[in-house]
């Protein structure tokens, strides 16, 4: 399995602000995907991050309020812009590994970041 | 659209009992069923995944039946036991490039000592 390190893994931000959260994973894969799971509910796809080249965003999400980055085949950054309570959330990144794991549409998620708004 | 329905939303058992949650979908495009496991402060993580081209699978005491006419598919976990105790989703995803998963609500499982 791959191994997935998302930072930071909690923060407590001021509304107006921005947040980049980093994943970083142990190998190289062929898809990132970033969710969205709010206090007790299920997760939502924000976007899937491409590498070298724009993201593909999930309706009700926008890259000018969720820029992503996707350097190369083992990073990505989720940028939440200008934030609001409303964007208090855990933010998860995944990942679908090349390989075999890939051929089973496997996804193996971060431990996530858990945002705070004030 | 919730394309993926899940119940109960809370669940508990005596330990040693059977854990039932189930789960329908919609997409007929769907193809790969997957069940995540997370406890509080981690991420999910792949508990047993399904195709549609068996209708069960069983992994130690986790269990998934699949019931393609009917479009559903649940898991049963035997002998629960408290480390049990998690949250529990259910996922399905179509093949190919996108490769998106869809999830269900969510089943707080709590199981008693």
């Amino acid at each position: 399995s791959a191994v997935i390190s998302q930072k930071p893994s909690r923060d407590i931000c001021q509304r107006g602000t921005s947040l980049t959260i980093q994943c970083q994973v142990d190998s190289q894969v062929t898809m990132m995907f970033w969710y969205r799971q709010q206090p007790g509910q299920s997760l939502t796809l924000i976007a899937t991050a491409n590498q070298g080249s724009e993201a593909t965003y999930e309706s009700g999400f926008v890259i000018d309020k969720f820029p992503i980055s996707r350097p190369n085949l083992t990073f990505s950054t989720l940028t939440v812009s200008n934030m609001s309570p409303e964007d208090s959330s855990i933010y998860l990144c995944s990942v679908a590994p090349v390989g075999l794991a890939a051929a089973k549409n496997i996804q193996y998620f971060g431990a996530g970041t858990r945002l705070s708004v004030l | 659209q919730q394309q993926v329905k899940q119940s109960p939303q809370s669940l508990i058992v005596q330990k040693g009992g059977i854990s039932i949650i189930n789960c329908a979908y919609e997409n007929t495009a769907f193809d790969y069923f997957p069940w995540y496991q997370q406890f509080p402060g981690k991420g999910p993580a792949l508990l047993i995944a399904i195709r549609p081209d068996v209708s069960e699978k069983k992994e130690g005491r986790f269990t998934i039946s699949f019931n393609k006419s009917a479009k559903q598919f649940s898991l049963h976990i035997m002998d629960s036991q408290p480390g049990d105790s998690a949250t529990y989703f259910c996922a399905a995803s179509t093949s190919g490039s996108a490769r998106q998963l869809t999830f269900g609500s969510g089943t707080q499982l709590t199981v008693l000592p």
